[in-house]
């Protein structure tokens, strides 16, 4: 597609309840990032996939936390057993393999997570 | 590990002004490469200019100039001529050049005002 898209744009859950979170990058573009960004804050790194190597699972905050990447494209993000503080901006970028630090990340916009 | 320090929360100024904004970082690296990102109400983040450390000349994008000291590990941004579309939220961010390590580390942010 013309940019990273992400869906659903804004996403209402329970506490305890298991949420999706996707992302459809740049047609073309190998790396694809997750970042978090809670009120306030700036964009906290969660996790990197960078074609078929095994992604970066550095940032996930807990177990709770999984992403997956089907086929090299579209992104899932799952948070099992949703709790208060996870309500947040979770947002995709993506970008060419080894082009991230000329040309910079693409942006999606964003889904606004709020766990009640 | 690399921090990032945005030092202004909010920043206001006038609209055809001058405004900077302030960013500091800390690194043990010596080749690295620094962001900032706009980010208006409709969540995308926006790449604004990017500078490699390595470039001892400041980075320009028309209206937008940064302030890059590398001993100091300051780069601060420059909006010159300020209009209403800049207001929103800005954020520096580090990138390793260690070809491995491809996500950006971010500051807070600080959330720019533009008055008419």
């Amino acid at each position: 597609g013309a940019g990273v898209s992400q869906s659903p744009s804004n996403k209402v859950t329970e506490k305890g309840k298991d949420v999706e979170l996707r992302c459809d990058p740049i047609s073309g573009h190998t790396a694809l990032y997750w970042y978090r960004q809670s009120l306030g804050q700036g964009l906290e790194f969660l996790i990197y996939f960078q074609g078929n190597s095994a992604p970066d699972k550095s940032g996930l905050p807990s177990d709770r936390f999984s992403a997956e990447r089907t086929g090299g494209s579209v992104s899932t993000l799952t948070i099992q057993r949703t709790q208060q503080e996870d309500s947040a901006v979770y947002l995709c970028a993506s970008s060419l393999r080894g082009q991230g630090a000329i040309s910079g990340y693409t942006f999606g916009s964003g889904t606004r997570l709020t766990v009640v | 590990a690399q921090t990032v320090t945005q030092s202004q929360p909010e920043m206001s100024v006038q609209e055809a002004e001058t405004v900077t904004l302030s960013c500091t970082y800390d690194t043990s690296e010596s080749d690295y490469y620094l962001f900032w990102y706009k980010q208006p109400p409709s969540r995308q983040m926006i790449l604004v200019i990017r500078q490699e450390a390595y470039k001892q000349q400041n980075a320009t994008e028309n209206r937008f100039s940064v302030n890059f000291q590398k001993a100091a590990k300051s780069f601060s941004l420059k909006i010159s001529d300020s209009q209403l579309g800049d207001a929103a939220m800005y954020f520096c961010a580090y990138r390793s050049a260690q070809g491995s390590q491809g996500n950006l580390i971010f500051g807070k942010g600080t959330k720019l005002s533009v008055k008419p």
